[in-house]
């Protein structure tokens, strides 16, 4: 069946560091991926997501892109700020018929020191 | 517009006694859906509905019932609860042709089963 896995967490970083959490899927034909955020006491916001193979999603410095070679889909950030402090989590929804259905890794905590 | 609302916030129960937690969307979303979080195993999705009138079992569906009498409103039933029932539940919504769309969740509800 379809699943998201996601490397595992708590991550701590500096400020200013160079952030990746690994995230790698397996579905059949061409899912849809997300990375969700959770900030705490909040719900989750979808942060960036990519429709087909080779799309760069791309939001608040965040990065991920779509490759189907490797069934990967790995969030990148340049420079972390405390701010981006939260929960992070990898998701894949499929087209037709699964309208809506997310299929979530089990999120990664970052937590980033001043 | 206030987006997803679910109350309460939080909630205990005693093994056995029954409670539903309420989610309301004021969006238009056809598609609302149902997930538990827990540690270790990001969300997973328990129940949702492609509309009014219509209602599906998701991956964890045993222990909970649902309907949707409008398109806004979708109630979350535990007849029995029981201590594996302990969780954080988010409700989400989105349109109908949302495979690639993003899903809006409400701020969740935490549940304690004593």
């Amino acid at each position: 069946g379809n699943s998201v896995t996601q490397m595992e967490g708590p991550v701590t970083l500096s400020e200013e560091a160079f952030l990746t959490i690994n995230c790698t899927y397996t579905a059949t034909g061409y899912p849809s991926l997300f990375w969700y955020v959770q900030y705490p006491g909040e719900g989750l916001q979808l942060l960036l997501k990519a429709t087909k193979a080779d799309d760069k999603g791309s939001n608040k410095g965040f990065e991920a892109t779509y490759r189907k070679e490797t069934t990967s889909f790995h969030l990148e950030k340049g420079s972390v700020q405390v701010s981006d402090s939260a929960v992070y989590f990898c998701a894949l929804s499929h087209g037709s018929g699964n309208t809506g259905k997310l299929i979530f890794g089990q999120g990664t905590t970052l937590q980033v020191k001043p | 517009n206030a987006g997803v609302t679910q109350t309460p916030k939080f909630q205990v129960l005693k093994t056995g006694q029954s409670m539903t937690l309420q989610c309301a969307q004021d969006m238009n979303h056809e598609y609302m859906s149902w997930y538990r979080q827990d540690p270790g195993m990001g969300l997973r999705l328990i129940h949702y509905s492609v509309g009014a009138g219509i209602t599906d079992q998701g991956e964890v569906p045993n222990g909970y019932n649902v309907s949707r009498s409008t398109t806004e409103d979708f109630p979350l039933r535990l007849l029995s609860a029981a201590p594996s029932q302990t969780s954080v539940y988010f409700c989400a919504s989105t349109t109908i042709s949302g495979a690639h769309n993003e899903q809006f969740f409400g701020p969740g509800t935490r549940l304690t089963v004593l």
